[in-house]
């Protein structure tokens, strides 16, 4: 089955104590991206990824990193998680980029206290 | 600035009772617009892209159309199983700094 997978889904960490969110997609696809939701201010992009090696900056990319070593996994990493980066995290990716319609995992629910 | 608006913020129909969703967006030239269903707790889920003005898609109840300035998605005879939250994103034309910008989306109730 042609998806994206996301782990864990739910996390609940102290604040500075390093983690990892995976994504791995099985569809081939070139583009990947991170995004987090948040009530009243919806989808915003963190960081995307146009293929292997080339990662680049979202509308949010401050207290993340991510990379991108092979085309099907891009983990987003929070080297020091802090209470505002609580929220709902989704990987996405697409064929070739933004123009196509994005599959989407099922979601992070991640909790920083 | 680009900017995408959703309305209404939330719907509650009667089974069967046809009704649309309203996406408006001012961009710097459109690229295409995406309609995408989200589930409580999930992931948005891909369900049509629009090019141009003019242009309609459609799947089972829904119908998504585009003018110049909006889009609606039109729900024919909705069921409870349509009950969701439909987020509409536009990309604009902006070369090298294009951006997929989101808007809130509306959640919409069918009731049985």
């Amino acid at each position: 089955e042609a998806q994206v997978t996301q782990n864990p889904r739910y996390l609940i960490t102290v604040t500075g104590k390093k983690l990892t969110v995976t994504c791995s997609q099985n569809m081939n696809h070139e583009y990947m991206s991170w995004y987090r939701q948040d009530p009243g201010l919806g989808l915003r992009q963190i960081y995307y990824s146009m293929n292997v090696e080339v990662t680049d900056k979202g509308d949010v990319p401050e207290g993340y990193k991510v990379s991108r070593k092979e085309k099907r996994n891009f983990p987003l990493i929070l080297e020091s998680p802090s209470p505002n980066q609580t929220s709902l995290y989704f990987c996405a990716s697409s064929l070739y980029g933004e123009a196509e319609g994005y599959t989407f995992g099922s979601g992070t629910r991640l909790t920083v206290v | 600035e680009d900017q995408v608006t959703q309305s209404p913020e939330a719907l509650r129909l009667q089974e069967g009772e046809s009704s649309s969703l309203n996406c408006s967006y001012t961009v710097s030239g459109l690229r295409g617009l995406f309609w995408y269903r989200q589930d409580p707790g999930k992931g948005p889920e891909f369900l049509f892209t629009l090019y141009s003005a003019g242009e309609e898609k459609e799947k089972e109840r829904l119908k998504a159309t585009l003018t110049k300035k909006e889009s609606f998605l039109h729900i024919t005879a909705p069921k409870p199983e349509d009950s969701a939250t439909y987020l509409c994103a536009v990309l604009n034309n902006a070369g090298n700094n294009r951006k997929l910008i989101w808007g809130l989306g509306t959640s919409l109730a069918v009731n049985p």
